[in-house]
């Protein structure tokens, strides 16, 4: 979807080594969520953010919110080949739970 | 595991054929939303369903139907397929209170030739 744009499309990294995937809105968020997925598979849901400024982080993985509420950050500290696939972040503009995502990012992470 | 069951998992149909997929949600989860993933593209939301009733469409056609009954289970019906029906149709359930997060299942792949 054009309303939400996520970059960058593809990323290639060392395990090791730190990463920001950012998620970037035209439009005020009421909600932004974080899930993974791996190829052909289902999503699976990492994190919810509502408020302007928040941050919430799980195991290495943290995701920030920012104060206008219009881009969302993801990052994760020394990744692991268990990092690998496709993250996605989607949107609620509406204040209801029909989400609208973005294109994805692809990780990758060689040994 | 997020309880959220598809099936078929792949499935080949024809042009111009209709198709019906399954999904049975977690229980206690009255909304149940539709997307479809298209290869290298985020999802998108074709409809959601709450209580049985449609509550919300994206920019679908009316082929596209669906169908939620009272055993959290739920089906997506596609008629006169077209090429571009070609995707991976994920369903995702969730509480009735809004940002509650959806939980997804894995999919069926659906090609048509």
């Amino acid at each position: 979807s054009q309303e939400l744009e996520q970059s960058p499309q593809s990323l290639i990294v060392q395990e090791g080594k730190n990463l920001t995937i950012n998620c970037t809105s035209s439009k005020t968020l009421y909600g932004l969520y974080w899930y993974k997925q791996k190829y052909g598979e289902g999503l699976i849901f990492l994190m919810m953010l509502q408020k302007g400024g928040e941050e919430k982080s799980h195991e290495k993985i943290t995701a920030k919110l920012d104060e206008k509420k219009q881009q969302s950050s993801l990052h994760i500290t020394a990744s692991q080949p268990s990092h690998a696939g496709i993250y996605l972040c989607g949107a609620d503009f509406g204040n209801t739970d029909k989400l609208i995502f973005g294109t994805g990012t692809r990780l990758q992470v060689f040994p | 595991e997020t309880g959220v069951t598809q099936s078929p998992t792949h499935l080949i149909k024809t042009r111009g054929q209709q198709v019906t997929l399954r999904c049975s949600s977690q229980s206690g989860h009255n909304t149940v939303s539709w997307y479809q993933q298209a290869l290298g593209q985020g999802p998108q939301f074709i409809f959601q369903y709450y209580r049985e009733e449609e509550n919300g469409r994206g920019n679908f056609p009316p082929r596209f139907s669906g169908l939620q009954f009272p055993n959290y289970s739920s089906e997506l019906n596609v008629n006169a397929l077209e090429l571009d029906d070609s995707a991976l149709y994920l369903c995702a359930s969730s509480l009735e209170q809004i940002n509650s997060p959806l939980h997804f299942g894995n999919g069926t792949r659906l090609t048509v030739t």
